[in-house]
């Protein structure tokens, strides 16, 4: 499976954006990029998700680099209530067997008042 | 209600003992996974299933074994529990998009 590469930890101020960064070098062209979160004693959180061109939801966007060997997820107004841990997951599309999510480590994102 | 539930939420077990725990879902999804997380880890896919008839193992089946006994229902049981599982497990499923949906989890130790 292709691997990401994230920073364990990031800070950001409250209602400032947030810039999380994940790289993926080794991702196939069928490889769908996912964000999940994870709030405290909680399960993972679907965030957003793309292929190849930039994606945009109500909780956040998903900017894709065009040789999609990196990409960023922005939060636009961070909230004390988006201090969570920030996967970035490469999940196979190129056949149903594909099908999984695999978790790194993640980013840990602190909010500060 | 969740969409995926897991029971139970808790549950202290002692070693060697066999131990089950339930996920049902309402999503109406073909897809479901069990995953375990240790402290200040990320998830562990242990077990993962697309179908009534279809298991597979993910990257730390051994210890686990799992059972889909319907669309809605995936259970995962620990023959003999050992302390080394003591961990936060969850249940998730996937739609056809790739979105997928967790469970609140159960924290299980083994004594």
């Amino acid at each position: 499976d292709a691997k990401t590469t994230q920073p364990n930890s990031m800070e950001s101020n409250e209602e400032e954006p947030v810039h999380l960064p994940c790289n993926h070098s080794t991702i196939s062209g069928t490889d769908y990029i996912h964000w999940y979160r994870q709030l405290p004693s909680q399960g993972p959180e679907y965030v957003i998700h793309g292929l190849t061109s930039n994606v945009n939801n109500r909780m956040a966007s998903l900017a894709i680099a065009e040789d999609r060997k990196s990409s960023t997820l922005i939060l636009h107004r961070a909230t004390l209530r988006d201090a969570a841990v920030y996967y970035c997951i490469l999940r196979g599309g190129s056949n149903f067997g594909n099908e999984k999510l695999t978790f790194g480590t993640g980013t840990r994102l602190t909010i500060i008042p | 209600d969740a969409d995926v539930t897991q029971t139970p939420r808790n549950r202290i077990t002692k070693t060697g003992k066999r131990i089950m725990l339930e996920c049902s879902q309402t999503k109406g999804h073909d897809r479901m996974y069990w995953y375990r997380q240790d402290p200040g880890l990320g998830l562990q896919l242990i077990y993962y299933s697309f179908d009534v008839k279809d298991i597979n193992k993910g990257e730390i089946s051994d210890g686990y074994s799992v059972s889909r006994q319907a669309q809605a229902k995936f259970s995962l049981s620990l023959e003999s529990a050992i302390p080394n599982q003591t961990a936060l497990y969850f249940c998730a499923t996937m739609d056809w998009t790739g979105e997928a949906f967790f469970g609140q989890g159960t924290r299980l130790t083994v004594v």
